[in-house]
């Protein structure tokens, strides 16, 4: 039971280069979230997803999509990155009647 | 602004010794407020879950206080051990489940 992962966990990037975050979760959770971490700053939701084929906006979703084909996976994507994308990405999943997200280890993105 | 406020930002201890972390939110309606732990590289680990009419809960050497009435809440870590140097973070849950980050505590224990 590996619980939540996330590749890459490291990713360097040119400006207008484009990019997937992959994250998996073997619990069977119908929740699944993708969050970015700044320094100084608290977590910032950018998508979610309440179930297979189903996606939402978060709190910051502008330059990222995401896709939820199957229920163990969700992932982020970026189609043209901006330095302003520089930052920790941290996926999180939660089961349908339960309080506490199950989060990543995180994947560290730079863009030049 | 941030609806939940952390202070301090960072601190150093000594190990063995013991410290508060503090966390003010604004969120409201407000459904529960979780403590966690983040080591540096790594994504955070649920340390406790308070709802509204909990006012402390404990994780062996971590403690939770929650007061709802004054919308704050502490951890106090006790007999602190190196392995406890990390970010530690408040979060608060309005109740339609959207969750509020603070920015965290650094804690830091020296031999």
């Amino acid at each position: 039971n590996a619980g939540v992962t996330q590749t890459p966990k490291f990713r360097v990037l040119k400006t207008g280069q484009s990019m997937t975050l992959l994250c998996a979760q073997d619990m069977n959770h119908e929740y699944m979230y993708w969050y970015r971490q700044d320094p100084g700053m608290g977590l910032r939701l950018i998508h979610y997803s309440v179930g297979e084929g189903t996606t939402a906006k978060g709190e910051v979703p502008d330059g990222y999509n995401v896709s939820r084909l199957k229920k163990q996976n969700f992932l982020l994507g970026l189609e043209s990155a901006a330095p302003s994308q520089t930052s920790v990405y941290f996926c999180a999943s939660r089961a349908l009647a339960a309080n506490e997200q199950f989060f990543g280890p995180g994947t560290r993105l730079t863009v030049l | 602004k941030n609806q939940v406020e952390q202070s301090p930002q960072s601190l150093i201890i000594l190990e063995g010794k013991n410290c508060t972390l503090q966390c003010n939110y604004t969120v409201s309606p407000f459904s529960n407020l979780r403590w966690y732990k983040q080591d540096t590289g790594r994504g955070p680990v649920s340390l406790t879950i308070m709802t509204f009419s909990e006012n402390t809960k404990s994780n062996g050497r971590y403690t939770a206080t929650l007061d709802a009435d004054t919308k704050q809440s502490s951890l106090h870590i006790t007999a602190s051990q190196l392995s406890d140097s990390a970010s530690y973070i408040c979060v608060v849950s309005g109740v339609w489940g959207k969750l509020q980050f603070g920015a965290g505590t650094q804690v830091v224990v020296t031999p």
